[in-house]
């Protein structure tokens, strides 16, 4: 079983349309989690941390939810801009990132 | 530098072939990652290095690969006697804290063996 699922999708949205997906991650003991934008043939960047008490950057929402070990991600507003791959990921040692497949999201005009 | 360079961009190896990629970190940055990503795949753990030191090792899918950082800066990742499962981009990060959010990516190197 891998360390970290996630919905693959792909989910295609209308611009405008909110779009939430969700990841699962394995170990009990992870402490720190994020979701990775990934754009085609481009390397990872951060988009947001995750926080036990959940936080909003601009049109993004973020929520941790450790009991059920999930984590989601909402896109309010969707742009054209925001078609990309969503990696989600979590550190359950001190250092090491692990990662998901990805969630594919494609907003259409 | 402004961020991770990665060379080569792209590489074609035949199968066999020994092949060598870079790795060129954030200044300053001490903590150092190789990963593997597989078409459609997140990035999968290959090694890390903390300055010189190889730390872990543990994603290293086996004796031909070999990753080293001599003096805490630039890093390589060899590859040996080449197989087409190596087809893959090979993403290199690097980050000033580990553990915590601030992990800068290169472009990656995509490797083809044919």
């Amino acid at each position: 079983r891998k360390e970290v699922e996630q919905d693959p999708g792909p989910f295609n949205v209308p611009e405008g349309a909110t779009v939430a997906f969700n990841c699962t991650y394995s170990n009990s003991a992870s402490q720190s989690f994020f979701w990775y934008r990934q754009d085609c043939r481009k390397e990872p960047k951060l988009l947001m941390s995750v926080y036990s008490s959940g936080n909003e950057d601009g049109r993004f929402t973020a929520q941790l939810n450790r009991a059920s070990q999930y984590i989601s991600l909402l896109i309010r507003d969707s742009k054209l801009s925001d078609s990309a791959t969503y990696l989600c990921v979590v550190i359950s040692n001190d250092y090491k990132l692990s990662f998901g497949a990805g969630t594919t999201v494609t907003v259409r005009a | 530098g402004a961020g991770v360079s990665q060379s080569p961009r792209y590489k074609v190896a035949k199968r066999g072939q020994d092949v060598a990629l870079r790795c060129d970190p954030i200044s300053g940055h001490v903590s150092l990652f190789w990963y593997q990503q597989a078409l459609g795949q997140g990035p999968e753990f290959l090694t890390y290095f903390q300055n010189e030191a190889q730390l872990d090792k543990s994603g290293l899918p086996s004796d031909r690969f070999f990753a080293e950082r001599p003096e805490g800066s630039v890093s390589t990742l060899k590859i040996q006697r080449t197989q087409q499962e190596d087809s893959a981009v090979y993403l290199c990060a690097s980050t000033l804290r580990p553990g915590y959010g601030g992990y800068t990516f290169g472009s990656g190197t995509r490797l083809t063996v044919v």
